[in-house]
């Protein structure tokens, strides 16, 4: 299994600043993801983040808005551009991994709670 | 895209069994998860399903038939601690190996 922390934690920043998220993975993997989870909804998949390729967006997502670095394969990291309070969300690293038993699973960062005034 | 469904919210009682359906519409069906959330965290995983049939694993099980496009999660003797959001995720070929979540059905165990 993957070991995910993420920074910050949590933040509250200024409506059109920007704030980046970084992602460490104690292991290294191949894939690596970005989710978000507005107030009271579930997860929806922002980007893959690939080492030394762009990001792969998800519609709807621009890299623009969310551009995202990939260094190498135990760090990524998302920022989040020219903020404004619909971007108040939890953000979430996730990392797939292969278990023991052969299944590959996705295990999740503990998540970067941002709020937007 | 993919659509899938599931309960918003759910209420049962200590000690009893629940049974948390899901129903998704996909092309390139490549394994469906189920994650359990309590609130403030991360989700957790919980099963995977990638051939029809049940998979049980302590006092979780799901069941999966590709044809029908349904899931089901079943808690046996639940525990106050199984109060959480359960949700349900299908991955597709599409997608490379990200995955796609219902909206979560939010369990409510009482004494």
């Amino acid at each position: 299994s993957a070991v995910i922390s993420q920074k910050p934690s949590r933040d509250i920043c200024q409506r059109g600043t920007s704030l980046t998220i970084q992602c460490q993975v104690d292991s290294q993997v191949t894939m690596m993801f970005w989710y978000r989870q507005q107030p009271g909804q579930s997860l929806t998949l922002i980007a893959t983040a690939n080492q030394g390729s762009e990001a792969t967006y998800e519609s709807g997502f621009v890299i623009d808005k969310f551009p995202i670095s990939r260094p190498n394969l135990t760090f990524s990291t998302l920022t989040v551009s020219n903020m404004s309070p619909e971007d108040s969300s939890i953000y979430l690293c996730s990392v797939e991994s292969r278990r023991d038993e052969g299944v590959d699973e996705q295990f999740f960062g503990p998540g970067t709670r941002l709020t937007v005034l | 895209g993919q659509n899938i469904d599931q309960p918003t919210e759910m209420t049962a009682t200590e000690g009893a069994i629940v049974q948390i359906n899901c129903t998704y519409q996909t092309s390139g069906f490549n394994g469906l998860f189920w994650y359990q959330q309590h609130a403030g965290e991360a989700p957790t995983f919980l099963s995977y399903n990638v051939l029809d049939g049940l998979e049980e694993k302590g006092r979780f099980s799901s069941f999966l038939s590709r044809s029908k496009g349904y899931s089901y999660l079943l808690l046996k003797e639940l525990q106050m601690k199984d109060s959480a959001s359960y949700l349900c995720a299908v991955r597709v070929m599409d997608s490379g190996y990200a995955l796609n979540f219902g909206k979560g059905t939010s369990l409510l165990v009482t004494p």
